[in-house]
């Protein structure tokens, strides 16, 4: 198994621009979410997915959209890049549907936004 | 809704030496408490966790702590080895109608050889 994969690894962006961060996962988790990593921040919560079609908001969701057509795949969509969304994006699943608790990460995408 | 605060920011040990990592979360309703270790450059992966009906976890040279009644747990690590300096966050999972895993800033620890 893959476990969780994620696309591109790293992404620049000019301000206003937009794009897809992709995440895919093989091992069949019904859970999947989108963390943004920033310095002294931790990992905030983008927005999550409980299964194909149900997508919900974390505690960051302004600027990002997400949609889940299948249990694969959750990719996260920037719809007009700005210099605050630069960070370092993580993509996770837990196998542990309903309480979503023990959560796989994917590599990271770092995006710059210029 | 659920905030979790860490301390220290950063910490420095030598080798051999113990280092503790506390946490405070604000919803008396959550009742699982992560811990992730992230190496540089490398993704968060879990190290231990532990659950409110549970008051300590051993794993090895890592435990974990947890007092509902103050709303705070604790990472320890003895004999810690160079290996051991990462980033560790620790998380508190919010209890809604699904789950989310809230997250500390992180705790950047440093073992001295």
């Amino acid at each position: 198994n893959a476990g969780v994969t994620q696309t591109p690894k790293f992404q620049v962006l000019k301000t206003g621009q937009s794009m897809t961060l992709q995440c895919a996962q093989d091992m069949n988790h019904e859970y999947m979410s989108w963390y943004r990593q920033d310095p002294g921040m931790g990992l905030r919560l983008i927005h999550y997915s409980v299964g194909a079609g149900i997508t919900d908001q974390g505690e960051v969701p302004n600027g990002y959209n997400v949609s889940r057509s299948t249990t694969e795949d959750f990719p996260l969509r920037l719809l007009s890049a700005a210099p605050s969304q630069t960070s370092v994006y993580f993509c996770a699943s837990s196998p542990d549907y309903p309480t979503n608790e023990k959560l796989f990460f994917g590599s990271g995408t770092q995006l710059s936004v210029l | 809704g659920e905030n979790v605060e860490q301390h220290p920011s950063t910490l420095s040990v030598q080798e051999g030496d113990s280092a503790v990592i506390k946490c405070t979360y604000s919803d008396s309703a959550s009742n699982y408490f992560p811990w992730y270790k992230q190496e540089l450059g490398k993704r968060p992966q879990l190290i231990i966790d532990i659950r409110s009906n549970v008051g300590e976890k051993k794993d090895q040279r890592i435990a974990v702590t947890l007092n509902k009644t103050a709303k705070h747990f604790s990472l320890h690590i003895t004999e810690t080895q160079p290996e051991d300096s990462a980033v560790y966050f620790c998380a508190a999972s919010l209890k809604t109608s699904y789950d989310k895993v809230i997250f500390g800033p992180g705790t950047s620890l440093s073992v001295i050889p």
